[in-house]
C-alpha cells in the first residue's frame, strides 16, 4: 500500500512479557518517528530515525524501550518486561524530509497504530 | 510540562456554522505548526500547517491563524460539515538539526458537528 503500515493492529500481552511492534514507512521516506497515545492524552514523542540512525531517543520512557531501523525502511519498537502503564496506542509516522538548518516543513504521515494492552 | 495546550477538550457545532479550535504553546523555539485530524481507530491525518513567518494560511474550508506574540494559534472550519466530526490535534516543531523535527502535540479537541 501507499501509506504507513503498522503491525499488529492490536496486541494483548501479559505483564512481564516482551513485545515487538513493526512499522513499514512510506517508500522513500528517510525520517521515521514513533509516538504513543495513552488513553485520553495527546501523542507523546518516543524516538526519531534519520535513515538507520536514531539522533533523538529522548522520548523513550525507560531502558525497557528500544527501537531499530534497518535498510532505511522497516522499524521495530521493542518493549521488554511490559508493565500495565505501557498500555497505549503506539503510532509510527514517516516524513520525506530530514533535518535542515533552516525552517523545514515537516508533514508527518501516520499509520493506524498498534493498540497494546498489558494485562 | 505541557508545551502545547488545547484547553477545550470538546466542541459541538451546528452543520454549516463555523468551528474554531484553539491552541496555545509555551516554547518560543517552535517555528512550524500543524493541525491533524483523527478518526477512531485510524492514525492522525495531516490537515493544514503554518510557518512562523506567516500569520494566516488557508486551504479550502480550513484556515489556520498564528499569533506569535500571544503564542496562540487557531483553526477555523467554515462551513462545518458532519464529516468533520473527529478529534483535532495541534502540533508544533522546532526547526534545526538537533530538533529532528519531532512534533509536540496538544491533548486534542473532539469536534461534533450536528446535522
Amino acid at each position: 500500500g501507499a501509506g504507513v503500515s503498522q503491525s499488529p493492529s492490536n496486541k494483548v500481552t501479559e505483564k512481564g512479557k516482551d513485545v515487538e511492534l513493526r512499522c513499514d514507512p512510506i517508500s522513500g521516506h528517510t525520517a521515521l518517528y514513533w509516538y504513543r497515545q495513552s488513553l485520553g492524552q495527546g501523542l507523546e514523542f518516543l524516538i526519531y530515525f534519520q535513515g538507520n540512525s536514531a539522533p533523538d531517543k529522548s522520548g523513550l520512557p525507560s531502558d525497557r524501550f528500544s527501537a531499530e531501523r534497518t535498510g532505511g525502511s522497516v522499524s521495530t519498537l521493542t518493549i521488554q518486561r511490559t508493565q500495565q502503564e505501557d498500555s497505549a496506542v503506539y503510532l509510527c509516522a514517516s516524513s520525506p524530509v530530514g533535518t535542515s538548518g533552516i525552517i523545514a516543513k515537516n508533514i508527518q504521515y501516520f499509520g493506524a497504530g498498534t493498540r497494546l494492552s498489558v494485562l | 510540562d505541557q508545551q502545547v495546550k488545547q484547553n477545550s477538550p470538546s466542541l459541538s457545532v451546528q452543520e454549516g456554522r463555523i468551528s474554531i479550535l484553539n491552541c496555545d504553546y509555551t516554547n518560543s523555539m517552535f517555528d512550524y505548526f500543524l493541525w491533524y485530524k483523527k478518526y477512531p481507530a485510524e492514525g492522525p491525518t495531516f490537515l493544514i500547517s503554518i510557518s512562523s513567518i506567516k500569520d494566516k494560511n488557508e486551504d479550502g474550508r480550513f484556515t489556520v491563524f498564528l499569533n506569535k506574540s500571544a503564542k496562540h494559534l487557531s483553526l477555523h472550519i467554515v462551513p462545518s460539515q458532519p464529516g468533520d466530526s473527529a478529534v483535532y490535534f495541534c502540533a508544533a516543531s522546532a526547526g534545526g538539526k538537533a530538533a529532528g523535527n519531532k512534533l509536540t502535540f496538544g491533548g486534542g479537541t473532539r469536534v461534533l458537528v450536528k446535522p
